[in-house]
């Protein structure tokens, strides 16, 4: 299958300060990145999705000033977690797919583990 | 709204003996299935992708059948080994939107 870098795969940051997680398609063009994120012992929580070249559409209840989320290229999404707090200390987890349509498969990246201090 | 249940939660079994993961979904208009693997502290992995025309997609030691009209996928593993032991998820895409919605995953323990 494709394969979704996504880096760093584990930051610890002080509160206040901001973070920036990649995510890279590294073999193929990705018109689409989702953001998710997992508490422990849950599944994923969709938090935006990004297409290349236009704003996120960010979920209800997801505050797109606090997460920004940029898609500047074909391969490669950024997620910044601004003025980080210990409640967003979370796993943050990419996808990419192809192409907007259902049919197109989704691959994920090996997650970013966020502990903010 | 989509709402995709999996059963059950967690499973142990003993080495070699077969899996069986069920993951059940509200609206049958999908247009396909895709079952992942996730390792704890872990990325998901793409298993199988079954398409809505497909009644059953195989890799290697794992077959995934798909009946749409009662809203029902099963992921089967043969001769389970210890290192399947991992979280396995499933995920349908929204008829509309087209995100994935996601069942809470069957943790799986295999015993050497």
């Amino acid at each position: 299958g494709a394969v979704v870098s996504q880096h760093p795969s584990r930051v610890i940051c002080k509160s206040g300060t901001s973070v920036k997680i990649e995510c890279r398609s590294l073999d193929f063009q990705a018109t689409t990145m989702f953001w998710y994120r997992q508490f422990p012992k849950q599944s994923l929580m969709l938090m935006a999705t990004s297409n290349e070249g236009s704003k996120a559409t960010y979920e209800q209840g997801v505050e797109k000033d606090k997460f920004l989320i940029n898609h500047a290229s074909l391969t490669l999404s950024t997620l910044t977690v601004t003025s980080a707090h210990p409640e967003d200390s979370s796993f943050y987890i990419c996808s990419a797919r192809a192409s907007y349509g259902p049919n197109t498969e989704a691959f994920f990246g090996q997650g970013t583990r966020l502990t903010v201090v | 709204k989509q709402e995709v249940t999996q059963i059950p939660a967690a499973l142990s079994v003993p080495e070699g003996e077969n899996l069986v993961l069920n993951c059940s979904f509200t609206d049958s208009a999908i247009y396909n299935l895709q079952w992942f693997r996730q390792d704890p502290g872990k990325g998901l992995t793409s298993l199988l992708l079954i398409q809505s025309s497909q009644r059953e997609q195989t890799s290697g030691r794992l077959n995934a059948s798909l009946d749409k009209s009662s809203g029902r996928s099963t992921l089967y593993i043969a001769a389970s080994q210890p290192g399947d032991s991992a979280t396995y998820l499933c995920a349908v895409p929204g008829s509309n939107d087209y995100k994935l919605s996601f069942g809470a995953g069957t943790t799986v323990t295999v015993r050497a």
